[in-house]
């Protein structure tokens, strides 16, 4: 998986309680995304980063923020964990930007009971 | 919205013969990439083909792109079990601060032994 690590794999957590997934990446890329994967969706794109502290949002970002304080970090928080969050995410890295080819971690396991 | 969409969904076939999938989208594009996920797996990169390139090849995939329809297709040549997998388009699209990939839903690919 490229040198993309995702924590944790798997957690299950109570509706209203605040969440966060970490993607740490060994590859010095600049651009970092966040997905969430539901049935019948594909990946659709949460948030992205272009740089240390410059991030923007994607297509479902409501409910979401995120943060990058490092190159090799990019951290997404769900401040108020919904049923509707209940998905699988993945981060993914990108050296030349989100128009060319990017590189997957193996992704994250999210059940909001 | 989902740039790409590909079809059929599910694609069942016997090892040895040629698997084909489709995927058309809406708007004008740089490139269009393809995707394969295994199961419980992150997206791992197959090809990449320009707005001005009409067929690629890889191994045995070979992809054409068809920007006067919008359409491209994957094609993956004798059949492997190991082929077995979910199958994505994706187009990029200038969103905010970076260019971004939008993802269809995906065809299921199983090939049998």
């Amino acid at each position: 998986d490229a040198g993309i690590t995702q924590s944790p794999r798997h957690k299950v957590t109570e509706t209203g309680t605040p969440v966060t997934l970490r993607c740490h990446q060994t590859e010095n890329h600049r651009y970092m995304y966040w997905y969430r994967q539901d049935p019948g969706h594909g990946l659709r794109l949460i948030h992205y980063s272009y740089g240390v502290k410059d991030t923007d949002k994607g297509e479902v970002s409501d409910g979401y923020s995120v943060s990058r304080s490092k190159t090799e970090d990019f951290l997404l928080t769900l401040e108020s964990a919904t049923s509707s969050q209940t998905s699988v995410y993945f981060c993914a890295i990108s050296l030349t930007g989100g128009g060319y080819e990017q590189y997957f971690g193996p992704g994250t396991r999210l059940t909001v009971t | 919205s989902q740039q790409g969409e590909e079809d059929p969904q599910a694609l069942s076939i016997q090892e040895g013969e040629n698997a084909t999938m489709n995927c058309s989208y809406k708007t004008s594009i740089n490139n269009l990439q393809w995707y394969r996920q295994n199961s419980g797996r992150g997206l791992v990169h197959l090809i990449l083909i320009r707005s001005n390139e009409r067929e690629k090849h890889s191994g045995r995939l070979r992809v054409t792109l068809d920007t006067s329809k919008k359409s491209s297709s994957l094609l993956i040549t004798a059949s492997r079990a190991a082929d077995t997998a979910s199958y994505f388009c994706a187009t990029d699209a200038t969103s905010g601060s970076a260019r971004q990939l939008t993802f269809g839903s995906g065809t299921q690919l199983t090939v049998l032994p």
